[in-house]
């Protein structure tokens, strides 16, 4: 079956530390693989896609993430923390035959220590 | 763009009242999908439609939950009678095909429903 798992429900770090959220999905193929942020009573925002281009991504506010097909792992980095980080991260990735709904993990909340 | 658009943003209600949810899409998405979020079950992809058209409903909870999309820049969640268990954050999302661009979604800001 179709599966995102995000191997840490909580992860904490201290403001200016790397941040790091993984990632891992169940597939045969290469699917399409997001990374969403979800700040607390708000939406989800796109952070960043892989689409079979190149392994790594870059995203919005200073995030990247490498796809990794032989791990079948897509983490999620930041080099150095901010406070305005601290939201809830969610993996995605699409169905089988390139189906447009997407599969989601059970998200990781990521809490910033001064 | 406005970028998707849900109203209410905030619904009480009692059990067994009928609640109304609404989203407007991204104009010239092609896809359209309602989301239930919830502590316990995390984010649930409850239907999905293309050109308007209802493709996969399998997600709907039971009999009680009823989605329509009557054109291509308005959609309705209903529940009717609501129950306490409804409650929950709905999102709405769209995105384009992704033949023409991406399949990316984009999200509204949710409507946090409580049912008494």
């Amino acid at each position: 079956a179709q599966s995102v798992t995000q191997l840490d429900s909580h992860v904490s770090v201290s403001e200016g530390t790397p941040v790091l959220l993984r990632c891992n999905y169940s597939s045969s193929y290469s699917p399409s693989l997001f990374w969403y942020v979800q700040h607390p009573n708000k939406g989800l925002q796109l952070l960043l896609k892989y689409t079979s281009a190149a392994t790594l991504v870059k995203g919005i506010n200073g995030f990247e993430a490498e796809f990794k097909k032989s791990e079948t792992s897509f983490h999620l980095t930041k080099p150095s923390a901010h406070m305005s980080d601290a939201a809830e991260y969610f993996c995605a990735r699409t169905g089988f035959g390139g189906a447009q709904k997407l599969v989601f993990g059970q998200g990781t909340r990521l809490t910033i220590n001064p | 763009d406005a970028g998707v658009i849900q109203s209410p943003r905030h619904e009480v209600t009692e059990m067994g009242q009928e609640v109304t949810l609404r989203c407007k899409p991204i104009s010239g998405h092609d896809y359209l999908f309602w989301y239930r979020q919830t502590m316990m079950r995390g984010l649930e992809l409850l239907i999905y439609f293309n050109n308007n058209v209802p493709i996969d409903d399998s997600g709907m909870p039971e009999d009680r939950f009823s989605a329509k999309m009557p054109n291509a820049s308005f959609s309705t969640l209903k529940i009717q009678p609501s129950e306490p268990r409804d409650s929950a954050v709905y999102f709405c999302a769209s995105s384009l095909a992704r033949g023409r661009g991406g399949n990316e979604q984009f999200f509204g800001p949710g409507t946090r429903l409580t049912v008494l």
